[in-house]
This record gives C-alpha cells, structure tokens and sequence, in this order.
C-alpha cells in the first residue's frame, strides 16, 4: 500500500535548537496538510499546500514556524527557534483533490505515522 | 467557524457487542464526513467517510449514519472484535476560500473488553 512518509519518528531536542520534519507525500497525491496532535487541542491544522502551493498557514505561529514544499515529493516544517510548547506529535496527511467542474471534489486524506517532538 | 463535537469521551463495551459514537457539527456547509481510526503510536488511519448526499454507508462491520437537517453523524461497529480498541476520530470538512479543511472532534476512546 501507498503511505505517507515522514523522518524524523522522534526528535528530542533543546529549547532554541532548529527543528525540521520531513513529509514524503504519497505518489500522485496533490495536497499536503502539516497538523499538530497535542492532549489539550487535539488534532489542529497548521498549514496546507494543493500543487506545491500554500493555501492556508493561518493555523501556524508565523514567527517561528514555516513550511515549504521544494518538489512534489517533499514537504518540510521548520520551527526556529523551538520552544517547550511545542512539545507534540506532529502529522503529515496527503491527498487527491480532482476538480469536478469548477468545483474542488473532498477526498480522503491520508496520514503518515508523525514525529514525536520533544523539545526541553 | 466549523465546531465539531464529540461523543463520549471514552467508552468500554464487551466484545461481541456493538459500538456507537457521535458527533454534532455546527457548518451547515460540511459536506464531507470522514471517520478515523488511531492505533498507539500511528497516524489516524480513515475508516470510513459518509458525504452529504448520501444518509448511510456500510463496509463490514462498520456504520456510518448522517443526518443533515440535524447536523450529527455515528459511526457504528457491530460484533466489536479486540482489534478494535483504539482513539477514533470524526471530521467535517468546509470550504474556506478555495482550500478544504478538515476540522476534528476531540476522539473517542473505545475499549473492548475480551
């Protein structure tokens, strides 16, 4: 089966330190969504890319967070400098979003296993 | 905003029997209901998704009912099996500006008892 990939599975660091996580989407996928589980808020949605292209980062602090896709095959979430509260398990999710008509069709999306990050 | 509740926060039933959760959304706009299952340690893996045009899908042992007019959907599992316990997830999907967001309730934690 097709799956998203992502690297680092863990990373523990020190508060400060640059973070970057990578996402592999899956082959022919044309959306990317970077989310963040944490116990108090669940899952939230930081930022998503259709075509390489930013859509929507509003769910994202812009001082330290950023996002990029470099070539369709790769995503990547940088945090600099990282804080405590960033702590949390951060997923990747990948999708298909056809148009039909005019109209973008809902798809699944379909989540790698995330990185644990852990800063101290 | 798009508000998804859901219900109950944790529940435990014997195996064998069946399983119910629920979820409330507050955009009448949704059109796409997803349900998402998560494992220890995994990424939420879909399950099942419903969409607004339609008021039931089955796969197997697993449910999902919409009601539109009342802006709730369940998921139901039927003949609940121990591989089954987990953190379960819906979503609802809106449209903003272009962009499809999905936006999750706060997960179910089932349990089943062998």
């Amino acid at each position: 089966d097709a799956r998203v990939t992502q690297t680092p599975r863990h990373k523990v660091t020190e508060m400060g330190q640059e973070v970057t996580m990578r996402c592999q989407p899956i082959l022919g996928h044309n959306t990317v969504f970077w989310y963040r589980q944490t116990m108090m808020q669940g899952l939230e949605l930081l930022a998503y890319f259709r075509n390489r292209a930013p859509l929507d980062d509003s769910g994202m602090p812009k001082d330290r967070f950023s996002a990029e896709m470099p070539d369709a095959t790769l995503a990547t979430l940088k945090i600099q400098p990282s804080e405590p509260r960033d702590s949390a398990v951060y997923f990747c999710a990948s999708g298909l979003e056809p148009l039909v008509g005019r109209y973008i069709s809902n798809q699944p999306q379909h989540f790698g296993d995330g990185t644990r990050l852990s800063i101290l | 905003g798009e508000n998804v509740e859901q219900h109950p926060s944790t529940l435990s039933v014997q195996e064998g029997d069946s399983a119910v959760i629920k979820c409330t959304y507050s955009d009448s706009a949704s059109n796409y209901f997803p349900w998402y299952k998560q494992e220890l340690g995994k990424g939420p893996q879909l399950i099942i998704d419903i969409r607004s045009n339609v008021g039931e899908k089955k796969d197997q042992r697993i449910a999902v009912t919409l009601n539109k007019t009342a802006k709730h959907f369940s998921l139901h599992i039927t003949e609940t099996q121990p591989e089954d316990s987990a953190v379960y997830f819906c979503a609802a999907s809106i449209k903003i500006q272009g962009a499809q967001k999905l936006v999750f309730g706060q997960g179910t934690r089932l349990t089943i008892n062998p």
